[in-house]
């Protein structure tokens, strides 16, 4: 199993151009994540999706939209980049919270974006 | 979620224990104690997670309190690849999941 991968691994952008981070998984998950990271700092949560077809708001979600069409892929995009989007973006899976364990989360490896 | 805090920093002599203090006096019953680290401009990996009782897996110890209100995670036998941000996270099963990061402890270990 591959586990969660991301593409690309590195982009850079000029401001207003726009451009989708594909995250994958193959470990049949219902919830799937996008944080990022800047330099320093903890990861903050953008969106995240607790199923296929659904899509929810997390901590800071304005200047970027998701999509989860199928089970095992969730997108980020940026419609119109901006310099303050300059991070580094992670995905990560889960199973669901059923159960009276919350369950554990799995990381890709990142995709650094550099808006310029 | 219940709020942790941790230190900043904090050093390790290759080979000796590393002992990683969280706090999390603020944690409710059906909170866990999460453990995850990030080894530089890498993607979080998940270390050990617990409730109540002390919990041992093959890559750490976590000892949390009578009162649950802090924690410990323990390397036994710290590498030089053991060194990373180790973050300590409280959340409880019906939160959808989320994992709240704050800024974690740098531990560097040294030769």
């Amino acid at each position: 199993n591959a586990g969660v991968t991301q593409t690309p691994k590195f982009r850079v952008l000029k401001t207003g151009q726009s451009m989708t981070l594909l995250c994958a998984q193959d470990m049949n998950h219902e919830y799937m994540y996008w944080y990022r990271q800047d330099p320093g700092m903890g990861l903050r949560l953008i969106h995240y999706s607790v199923g296929e077809g659904t899509t929810a708001k997390g901590e800071v979600p304005d200047g970027y939209n998701v999509s989860r069409l199928k089970k095992q892929n969730f997108l980020l995009g940026l419609e119109s980049a901006a310099p303050s989007q300059t991070s580094v973006y992670f995905c990560a899976s889960s199973w669901t919270s059923g159960g009276p364990s919350p369950k554990t989360q799995y990381f890709g490896p990142g995709t650094r974006l550099l808006v310029l | 979620d219940a709020k942790t805090t941790q230190p900043t920093s904090m050093d390790c002599a290759e080979g000796r224990a590393a002992n990683l203090p969280c706090n999390h006096s603020t944690i409710s019953g059906n909170e866990y104690v999460y453990w995850y680290r990030q080894i530089h401009s890498q993607g979080p990996q998940y270390i050990i997670h617990g409730l109540k009782n002390n919990e041992t897996n093959e890559m750490a110890s976590l000892i949390i309190t009578e009162d649950r209100k802090s924690s410990t995670l323990i390397l036994p036998h710290a590498t030089l690849r053991d060194t990373a941000v180790y973050y300590c996270i409280v959340r409880s099963a019906s939160n959808t999941g989320k994992l709240i990061f704050g800024q974690g402890t740098t531990l560097q270990v040294k030769p």
